[in-house]
């Protein structure tokens, strides 16, 4: 069974450009996570979705950041304009279920990191 | 507010066991969780005890949590140089915090030969 896919993998972009990653979550796994990791940290939540709506976004910077999950599948992630403070790990995860309180067994994709130059 | 910490880095040898350590705040939390990641890639999750045990055995695994304290610890036994890596601890939570998971810094486990 394939994981979750990322892509990017890398990306350098220059500051004020636009940048997008995209993910491709595990078959049938409903809930969909977007986590920003930065250098020596552990992951933070940027969003989380539960098919096509957004049910936790309070972490997600809205004056420069987006996401969408289109047909409750895929997701894509977007900056613009990117900062240099953007520059980070984007990891997307997914899970069967994700709010329930039960147990998280969230599986994660290799991430796109990006550079902000 | 919720917050974990963990030390920065570990160095044992081949053989001998490793015991991670993590203390958080929030004593809500439902589930605590041990991840790893090695580098370039994403996040494993390695084993998991709900906050109402004490301990939790999975082969060379071992997880003591102390709710009294609010400390977690992942034990290696018989740690080897594939276990090098990043090892974070995360706690969930119920009602609407419901998937939502809250990591620590990491600790980076590096096993000399």
């Amino acid at each position: 069974e394939a994981g979750v896919v990322q892509s990017p993998r890398y990306k350098i972009i220059e500051k004020k450009q636009p940048v997008a990653f995209w993910c491709n979550p595990i078959s049938g796994h409903n809930t969909l996570y977007w986590y920003r990791q930065n250098l020596g940290q552990g992951p933070e939540l940027l969003i989380r979705y539960e098919n096509e709506e957004a049910v936790d976004d309070s972490q997600l910077p809205k004056d420069r950041f987006s996401a969408e999950r289109l047909k409750g599948v895929d997701s894509t992630l977007k900056i613009q304009p990117a900062e240099l403070g953007d520059s980070a790990v984007y990891l997307c995860a997914s899970s069967l279920d994700g709010g329930t309180g039960g147990v998280q067994t969230q599986y994660f994709g290799p991430g796109t990191r990006l550079l902000v130059l | 507010g919720e917050d974990v910490e963990q030390s920065l880095f570990l160095s044992v040898r081949e053989g001998d066991s490793s015991v991670i350590n993590c203390t958080y705040t929030d004593s809500s939390s439902t589930y605590l969780y041990w991840y790893k990641q090695e580098p370039g890639a994403g996040l494993q999750l390695l084993t998991y005890i709900f906050s109402n045990m004490d301990m939790k055995q999975d082969q060379r695994l071992t997880v003591l949590l102390n709710k009294k304290d609010k400390h977690l610890s992942l034990r290696i036994a018989d740690t080897q140089t594939g276990d090098s890596a990043i090892y974070f601890c995360a706690e969930s939570f119920g009602g609407n915090q419901g998937g939502k998971l809250i990591f620590g810094q990491g600790t980076e486990l590096s096993v000399k030969p």
